[in-house]
């Protein structure tokens, strides 16, 4: 199976700060990856998928890069809607996985 | 407007089963592959399983914590996906969600890809 790493698992951050998360892929996964957003209580939705495709709708502050096994999502100016869980997932091959999470916090 | 919603969940002994429905409505269901993943309390999102469209065989992929023991099915009359979790443990108790698969293209070859549409889950609770 793909184990996926994000870093950090919590980030302490403020409005306005540029943010970004990593994440690792244990073998190549070319550019199958997507990230997804949780707040409590709801479900995820998605924000990018293949790597670096901003999903409609989603804000422009949002990208995603990397290819192979790293790769980071980078949010330019955080808003306060932002803080919230954030999740990396592989559907290169089965099973699919997912990172751990890294949660966005109120610095 | 595209729609997923659960249904089905709650409170289940040990080794009793469980059918867990997902209903959509808003596009062509037939279309496209539907999966299934979960949650359990205060942890990380976890991928249970999918299945694909009929113009692909139909055919299931699950991970495997689930497999043998859950199974995944589709009624493209209804526009439903199931889960049926035949025998479920204590850790299976989670929030389960399904989710809608987009078809891609790698290297001219249709794969199934990422996830976009989900429902709002639906608590399942495994405990004697």
């Amino acid at each position: 199976d793909i184990q996926m790493t994000q870093s950090p698992s919590t980030l302490s951050a403020s409005v306005g700060d540029r943010v970004t998360i990593t994440c690792r892929a244990s073998q190549g996964i070319s550019s199958w990856l997507a990230w997804c957003q949780q707040k409590p209580g709801k479900a995820p939705q998605i924000l990018i998928y293949k790597a670096s495709t901003l999903e409609s709708g989603v804000p422009s502050r949002f990208s995603g890069s990397g290819s192979g096994t790293e790769f980071t999502l980078t949010i330019s100016s955080l808003q306060p809607d932002d803080f919230a869980t954030y999740y990396c997932q592989q559907y290169n091959s089965y099973p699919w996985t997912f990172g751990q999470g890294t949660k966005v916090e109120v610095k | 407007e595209v729609q997923l919603v659960e249904s089905g969940g709650g409170l289940v002994q040990p080794g009793r089963s469980l059918r867990l429905s997902c209903t959509a409505s808003g596009f062509a269901f037939g279309d496209y592959a539907m999966s299934w993943l979960r949650q359990a309390p205060g942890k990380g999102l976890e991928w249970v399983g999918l299945i694909r469209s009929k113009t692909y065989g139909g055919t299931t992929e699950y991970a495997a914590s689930v497999k043998g023991r859950f199974t995944i099915s589709r009624d493209d009359s209804k526009s439903i996906a199931y889960l049926q979790m035949i025998s479920p443990k204590t850790e299976d108790t989670a929030v389960y969600y399904c989710t809608r698969v987009v078809l891609v293209y790698d290297s001219g070859s249709p794969k199934w890809g990422n996830f976009d549409y989900w429902g709002q889950g639906t608590l399942v609770t495994v405990s004697s």
